[in-house]
């Protein structure tokens, strides 16, 4: 069976710091992938996704940016953190079409 | 770029109430709709999901949802809550011509008052 994993689940990082948030699946391939940040009230905004490795497309201009040197691996990253960075990040999966998407446990950044 | 509007932020309901909470997404075309529910402390979970066929989907806990192409609309309900309902849950699109962005809507966050 297919499992994702996200880590770390909490993250206290201070600000100007680099980020480096890891996400695998195991179980598939050639999963489409997906990077969110959660807020409350505002749902989850779709950061990156990819549809397999090296290719990422970007939803909304940030302080962010994606990677994925791996099929089954897509890392979110940044090189100097901001305050408004803070939030709750979640990796998603899903396979070809006419599939829904499984999510990881997050992560719960905070920028100090 | 393609969106999905969840006009109710909060609901509060006592147990037996019927519920409907709404979602509209932009575009035409083939869609395939979610709807996903995160209970408190927990993680995302799916509660049912549209690709093609009959408009109405049964999910998991007696949901069900449905979709009106004309409407642009994927309305989900329940014919009466429990206290266990109380989660925030999340209307999701994919818009097959939109390579393979899945995009949320804000969030409705329901609240059953036992």
């Amino acid at each position: 069976s297919q499992t994702i994993h996200q880590w770390p689940a909490t993250l206290v990082q201070p600000v100007g710091s680099p980020l480096s948030l890891e996400c695998t699946v195991e179980g598939t391939s050639n999963p489409n992938l997906y990077w969110y940040r959660q807020a409350a009230g505002r749902g989850l905004q779709l950061l990156f996704y990819s549809v397999g490795i090296g290719q990422i497309s970007s939803e909304v201009p940030q302080n962010l940016s994606a990677s994925r040197p791996q099929d089954r691996q897509f890392i979110l990253s940044s090189k100097k953190l901001l305050l408004s960075d803070s939030g709750f990040y979640l990796c998603a999966w899903r396979g070809g079409m006419n599939t829904e998407a499984f999510f990881g446990q997050g992560t719960r950044l905070t920028v100090v | 770029a393609q969106s999905v509007s969840q006009h109710n932020h909060h609901v509060i309901l006592s147990e037996a109430a019927s519920l409907e909470l709404g979602c509209n997404y932009s575009y035409g075309g083939t869609v395939n709709l979610f709807w996903y529910v995160q209970y408190p402390g927990q993680h995302l979970q799916l509660l049912l999901k549209y690709f093609s066929g009959d408009p109405l989907v049964k999910g998991i806990k007696g949901f069900e949802a449905e979709f009106i192409k004309s409407k642009f609309s994927f309305n989900l309900r329940k014919p009466s809550v429990q206290w266990s309902d109380t989660a925030e849950y999340f209307c999701a699109v994919i818009h097959n011509n939109a390579g393979n962005m899945l995009t949320f809507g804000g969030g409705t966050r329901l609240m059953v008052k036992p």
